[in-house]
């Protein structure tokens, strides 16, 4: 069974530009999240879709941060414009259902530095 | 609110017992989880505990005790491949999303 696919795995942009993550989840996973890991911390959840649906996007920064699931498969995570904080390994996770219950599949991620 | 704390780093020796507390405070509590990451790599599921007790799993053990607020990961015969960073998280809610913690630093010593 193939994993998340993640791309692209490492990213250095200046601040102010934009930069765009994608993620494949595994096959008949309905649920997938996007993640920000900054050095030295646990994953924070930045949106969570249930098929193409959102079910929780509270901690992410809408201002400069979007994110969509096309066809509830692959789902793409943009920055517009990027800030220096933005520096951190952005996760894509996809999992059967939602809740502890199921085991969340974490991808590679994709290292942003942000300059 | 929700918080999480663990030890931000342990050291054991190869072949030790280590135990790595997790203390939460999360408001509609449903369950524990723990999570494994190596240096550079993506977390990958240990265990999860909705249930007061302890669950086992090969050399890997996760404790739970709700009206404490308190859980373990419990690492048996360790080996060098084992260090790594060990977080728990809560999960708000049957359906809700994982909250981690800062994580703890294992290092196995030879």
């Amino acid at each position: 069974e193939a994993g998340v696919a993640q791309s692209p795995r490492y990213k250095i942009i200046e601040k102010r530009q934009s930069v765009a993550f994608w993620c494949n989840p595994i096959s008949g996973h309905a649920t997938l999240y996007w993640y920000q890991q900054i050095l030295g911390q646990g994953p924070k959840l930045l949106i969570q879709f249930q098929n193409n649906g959102v079910v929780d996007d509270s901690q992410l920064p809408k201002d400069r941060f979007s994110a969509e699931r096309l066809k509830g498969v692959d789902s793409t995570l943009k920055i517009q414009p990027a800030k220096l904080e933005d520096s951190a390994v952005y996760l894509c996770a996809s999992s059967l259902g939602a809740g502890g219950t199921y085991e969340q599949y974490f991808g590679p991620g994709t290292r942003l530095t942000v300059t | 609110g929700q918080s999480l704390e663990q030890p931000s780093e342990v050291t054991a020796v190869e072949g030790a017992i280590v135990q790595i507390n997790c203390t939460y405070q999360t408001s509609g509590f449903y369950g524990l989880s723990w999570y494994q990451q190596h240096d550079g790599g993506a977390p990958t599921f240990l265990s999860y505990n909705a249930l007061d007790g302890l669950e086992e799993t090969g050399r890997f053990s996760s404790f739970l005790s709700r009206s404490d607020s308190y859980g373990y990961l419990l690492l048996q015969e360790l080996q060098m491949k084992d260090s790594a960073s060990y977080f728990c998280a809560t999960t708000k809610g049957s359906q809700g999303n994982l909250i981690f913690g800062k994580g703890t630093k294992l290092s196995v010593k030879p």
